[in-house]
């Protein structure tokens, strides 16, 4: 099983709704993380889980809130979002972190969750 | 500041011939670098990487060349077929890092017949 799982896979809310997207594996990897993609634009970086602890938030506002609950699920939670945080999130799994290349870093990703804030 | 750079936006190939797909870097401080393949509302694939103590690595129709003094990496694919059609994507890592990975702004591959 190389997959990550992310849920629901379109999502739409209002700037007063509180969703969560959730995501989950099962291949054993102890880091996971949320990725923010905008059209044609790179995949960016927002949270790092490791070992189930928050290691790396990329300033991100205090709308988005992660959640770590096990080893093998990561939620985010979304409050009060604005129309520009519309964008496809990402989540994604590795092996070991911060081990780099060495330590089979490569981040598997899931589908992705396409947000519409209206 | 875009640390990882790919500087064609659009490419196209002819089936059966060499795709060649190029990405810079600034950071000196990365030291893995890894390729990942994005169809439209999918999210991105792993292909192939490749660590700072190697210049090459291989996999299939996929090889991977870095050249650290340049800061350079590139992506060869060969044969070129109709499915690898579809955006490309390199990052890189500093290990140590937590695996924070770094993408360049892709490149989208059109393999033609």
């Amino acid at each position: 099983d190389t997959e990550v799982t992310q849920t629901p896979k379109h999502l739409v809310m209002g700037m007063t709704n509180k969703k969560s997207l959730k995501c989950e594996q099962h291949m054993g990897h102890r880091a996971m993380y949320w990725y923010k993609q905008k059209a044609k634009k790179p995949p960016e970086l927002m949270f790092v889980y490791s070992y189930e602890k928050l290691s790396i938030n990329e300033s991100v506002p205090s709308r988005f809130s992660p959640e770590c609950p096990n080893s093998s699920l990561l939620n985010l939670h979304l409050h009060a979002l604005q129309p520009e945080d519309s964008a496809l999130y990402l989540c994604a799994s590795s092996q070991s972190p911060g081990q780099g290349i060495l330590g089979g870093t490569e981040a598997f990703f899931g589908q992705g969750t396409r947000l519409t804030v209206v | 500041d875009q640390q990882v750079k790919q500087n064609s936006p659009s490419l196209s190939v002819q089936e059966g011939r060499i795709s060649i797909l190029n990405c810079d870097y600034t950071n000196s401080m990365f030291d893995y670098f890894l390729w990942y393949k994005k169809y439209p509302a999918e999210g991105p694939t792993f292909l192939i990487s490749i660590s700072s103590i190697k210049d090459k690595n291989e996999d299939g129709r996929f090889t991977v060349f870095l050249n650290k003094s340049a800061k350079h990496l590139s992506l060869h694919i060969v044969p070129s077929q109709p499915g690898d059609s579809a955006v490309y994507f390199c990052a890189a890592g500093q290990t140590g890092t937590a695996s924070k990975l770094t993408f360049g702004t892709g490149t989208r591959l059109q393999v033609t017949l």
